[in-house]
């Protein structure tokens, strides 16, 4: 059975271009959330969605933004790039999406702002 | 506001020896926490959870350890084996999949 997918694994932009992420769940799992690393303050929800709606969202501004399509593919889209964002984006998918459940994470999407 | 603290960032334990992971949460109504293990390059894995019903849960070399009344959980790795280190974090599930993290503990074993 194939992992969550995330690409690209790695990507380099500057200050004020915006930034695409793709994330492909586990074959099944309808639930996609996504999470910022950074060093020091461990993984940050963005936004977790489950059947193409977005369920929940952390507490970033709304530069972030992300979808979900009907095949449970989801995308994460940051525009007007800061130096801020330079992270670790991991994206974690899950059968339910609910409580007392597991997350599968990716291998993440690191990001460079210039 | 970290509802899931991790306070100590490494820790260096010797190979054979006990790792002692800790863990404090703030939210009372926490009901579940789990274990995530992360090596460089690779997303967090899944290791061990345990329910608020139970003050301990045990997988083979790993047992968490809950106290509710401290707010407190620990990750108990024996025997500690070079495999083992990793970066280490502690979460707790909030509504539908969003979970607090914690800062993570970086584990290293020592041959």
């Amino acid at each position: 059975k194939a992992g969550v997918t995330q690409t690209p694994r790695y990507l380099i932009k500057t200050r004020g271009q915006q930034v695409t992420l793709s994330c492909s769940p586990i074959s099944g799992h309808r639930s996609v959330s996504w999470y910022q690393q950074t060093p020091g303050q461990g993984l940050q929800f963005l936004f977790e969605y489950f059947s193409e709606t977005q369920r929940n969202k952390g507490n970033f501004p709304g530069r972030f933004s992300g979808r979900q399509f009907s095949n449970s593919r989801s995308e994460m889209n940051v525009s007007t790039l800061e130096l801020g964002d330079s992270a670790l984006y991991l994206c974690a998918s899950s059968f339910t999406g609910g409580a007392n459940g597991e997350l599968f994470f990716g291998e993440g999407s690191r990001l460079t702002v210039l | 506001d970290q509802q899931v603290k991790q306070n100590s960032p490494s820790l260096s334990v010797q190979e054979g020896r006990i790792s002692i992971l800790n863990c404090d949460y703030t939210n009372s109504m926490f009901d579940y926490f789990l274990w995530y293990k992360k090596y460089p390059a690779e997303g967090p894995t899944f290791l061990i959870s345990i329910s608020s019903i139970k003050d301990k849960n045990e997988d083979g070399r790993f047992t968490v350890f809950l106290n509710k009344s401290a707010k407190h959980l620990s990750l108990h790795i024996v025997p500690s084996q070079p495999g083992d280190s990793a970066v280490y974090f502690c979460a707790a599930p909030a509504t539908g999949n969003q979970f607090y993290f914690g800062t993570g503990t970086s584990l290293t074993v020592i041959p």
